[in-house]
This record gives structure tokens, C-alpha cells and sequence, in this order.
């Protein structure tokens, strides 16, 4: 069964250092999605992104963050300037077509520790 | 605004016996719902969704879930536990209220399974 990856599985940083993470996203899919889980915590929202555009973001996702997909293959979260409170689980989820009742697919997620 | 409520973090059931991992939710107009289920450092992986129709939704892995209109409850069963279910299961409802289908997930329930 096709797969959402994604790299690195665990990044560990500086704070006030950028980081980015990486996502490959399942081939056909059109919306992508990244979602944060803070240690002990729910999964929260952040952004979801489709036709190469920002569709809705959280207000979790300051101007500290930004995504993109710069090859038409890879989809990249990127923190500009890292804070210990960023330290958390960050899963890109993708879906395809079809309506809003597909389900998502999620990665196994990278594990980001600041430091 | 859409909510989703898990009242119990962990559910303890022998193997072979019937589970139940509980889920209420909030949203306004049709619900669109869905279960997810985390292993040790995995992403989610979907289990089962209600969009419409049959109350009684069939997934993967033998699991099932049944739609309560009047409780707006989504709780998620199986026959016969098996020890490989331990694990963290996430309900989640699509945000209706959003532009791109964004979840909105419960806090999780850690189900254990003891052999």
C-alpha cells in the first residue's frame, strides 16, 4: 500500500536554529497536510496546503512557519526560528481527490527536539 | 465549532474479550467521522469512517464502530481483543466549518491489552 514518508525521523536542534522538515507525499494525492503532537498531547492542526497555495492555517502556524513545495514532489514544513515549545511529533498527512470524506494518510512523522 | 471528546486515556481488557474505546462528538449539520489508530512511534493509521448511511461502520483489523445520532457518540468496538490491538486509538471529525477538511481529534485512548 502506497506511503506517506517522511525525513528525518528525529531531528534534534538548537534553539533559534531553522529547521525543515520533509514529506513525500502518496503519489496522486492533491491535499497535504501538516499536524503537530506535542508530547502526552491531542493531534493538532497546522496548515493545509493544495494547488501550491496555503488553503487554511491554525493559528499555531505564526509567520515562524512556512511550506512549500518547491519539486513538485517533496512538501517542506519549515520553522524559521525554533523555540522550545516547538518541540513536538510533526506528521504530514495527505489525501487524494474525492471529497472531503476521503481519509487521510499520515507519515510515521519526525520527532523534532530543541534544545 | 466542531469538537470530539475521548472520556477514558486508557481502556484495559483481557484478550478475547469485547472492547469498546468511547467517542462523543460536536459537530453542526452531518458529522463526517473517523478512527485512527497510533502504534509506538507510527504515524496514524486509519481504521474506519462514518460518512453516511449504515450506523454500523466495518474497518480494518476486524474493528467496527457505530454511529449514534441522538448520543452523538462514534465509540469503536471489537468482538475479540487481540494483544497486537495495544495501542493509541484517536477519534477524529472533519471540520465542516473549514476550506480544505482539516481533522479535529480527540485526545486519544491508550488500549491495552493484556494476554
Amino acid at each position: 500500500e502506497p506511503e506517506v514518508t517522511q525525513t528525518p525521523s528525529h531531528q534534534v536542534t538548537q534553539m533559534g536554529q531553522e529547521v525543515i522538515l520533509r514529506c513525500v507525499p502518496i503519489s496522486n494525492h492533491l491535499y497535504f497536510y501538516w499536524y503537530r503532537q506535542i508530547l502526552g498531547q491531542k493531534v493538532e492542526f497546522l496548515v493545509s496546503f493544495y494547488n501550491n497555495e496555503i488553503s487554511e492555517k491554525s493559528e499555531i502556524f505564526d509567520d515562524q512557519f512556512s511550506v512549500e513545495r518547491p519539486d513538485g514532489s517533496n512538501f517542506t514544513l519549515k520553522i524559521r526560528s525554533t523555540k522550545l515549545e516547538d518541540s513536538a511529533m510533526y506528521f504530514c498527512a495527505t489525501r487524494g481527490g474525492g471529497g472531503g470524506n476521503q481519509p487521510q494518510h499520515f507519515g510515521d512523522g519526525t520527532r523534532l527536539s530543541i534544545l | 465549532a466542531q469538537s470530539v471528546a475521548q472520556p477514558e486515556d486508557q481502556v484495559n481488557v483481557a484478550e478475547g474479550n469485547p472492547l469498546t474505546v468511547k467517542c462523543t462528538y460536536s459537530v453542526s449539520g452531518n458529522p463526517y467521522l473517523f478512527w485512527y489508530v497510533q502504534y509506538p512511534n507510527r504515524g496514524l493509521q486509519f481504521l474506519l469512517k462514518y460518512i453516511t448511511g449504515d450506523n454500523l461502520v466495518k474497518g480494518s483489523y476486524g474493528f467496527e464502530a457505530e454511529f449514534n445520532k441522538s448520543q452523538t457518540s462514534f465509540h469503536l468496538k471489537k468482538p475479540s481483543a487481540l494483544v497486537s490491538d495495544s495501542a493509541l486509538y484517536f477519534c477524529a471529525v472533519r471540520d465542516r466549518g473549514g476550506a480544505t477538511n482539516k481533522l479535529i481529534f480527540g485526545t486519544g485512548t491508550l488500549l491495552a491489552v493484556q494476554p
